[in-house]
């Protein structure tokens, strides 16, 4: 069965500190693996993306790791900030195709000052 | 590039009536548009796949008389909630995806771009 899990499920932690959170998978054929940033009441914006040969990808304070052996990802915050407080939903395509993708079911993540 | 809209980003009516929300690409042309559902501290799930021009494809257990979508052009698709009740009060969202509309796999091709969002409030 194709599955994405996350973890944890919330986190709490200072401002200024760094996090990361971790997404596992069971999908194939994978295709590429997408991690999404949605603020509450509104649509999940795209942070990063990866394809089966990519180890890592940044985005400004935001690194995305990808372990296509152990079919693991990390998304690691540097620095945290207040703005960051969100949800964090991992994305696993199938087949190349927009049509075939699993959802993770996100880890909330609370940036406290 | 590839920004999608959502209007109206929050309705309220009255139990029975019908309410249409509007997904636009603004920046592309869309071969296929996808209509999430949201609950609260749940993640999306999938109600309805549309390409422009055919019928919408629904996912099971969404029933696509109450939920009706149109694709009548590639970059506007509509979801319009017929006789909604309270329990149809949720967060609704659109993607957007290229395809291969723009006329071969450009950048993004198959990636699913998506839209603000629809608060929807059913007294």
């Amino acid at each position: 069965k194709n599955q994405v899990e996350q973890s944890p499920q919330s986190l709490i932690i200072l401002e200024g500190k760094n996090c990361t959170l971790q997404c596992n998978y069971t999908v194939s054929p994978f295709s590429n693996l997408r991690w999404y940033k949605q603020d509450t009441g509104r649509g999940p914006v795209s942070l990063t993306i990866m394809t089966f040969s990519e180890n890592t990808k940044s985005n400004g304070r935001y690194t995305a790791t990808l372990d296509a052996d152990t079919k693991q990802s990390s998304l690691h915050i540097t620095a945290s900030q207040l703005s960051d407080s969100a949800s964090y939903i991992c994305v696993v395509n199938l087949y190349s195709s927009a049509s075939k993708i699993i959802f993770g079911s996100g880890t909330r993540l609370s940036i406290r000052p | 590039g590839a920004v999608v809209s959502q209007h109206p980003s929050w309705v309220i009516c009255k139990s029975g009536t019908s309410v249409k929300i509007e997904c636009r690409s603004l920046d592309f042309q869309a071969t296929t548009m996808f209509w999430y559902r949201q609950f609260p501290k749940q993640s999306l799930m999938l109600m309805a796949t549309s390409n422009e021009g055919s019928k919408a494809t629904y996912e099971q257990g969404v029933e696509k008389d109450k939920f009706l979508i149109n694709h009548a052009s590639l970059t506007l698709s509509t979801l319009t909630v017929t006789s909604a009740h309270p329990e149809d009060s949720s967060f609704y969202i659109c993607s957007a995806n290229p395809g291969l509309a723009g006329g071969g796999r450009l950048p993004g091709w198959n990636e699913q771009f998506f839209g603000p969002g629809t608060r929807l409030t059913v007294l």
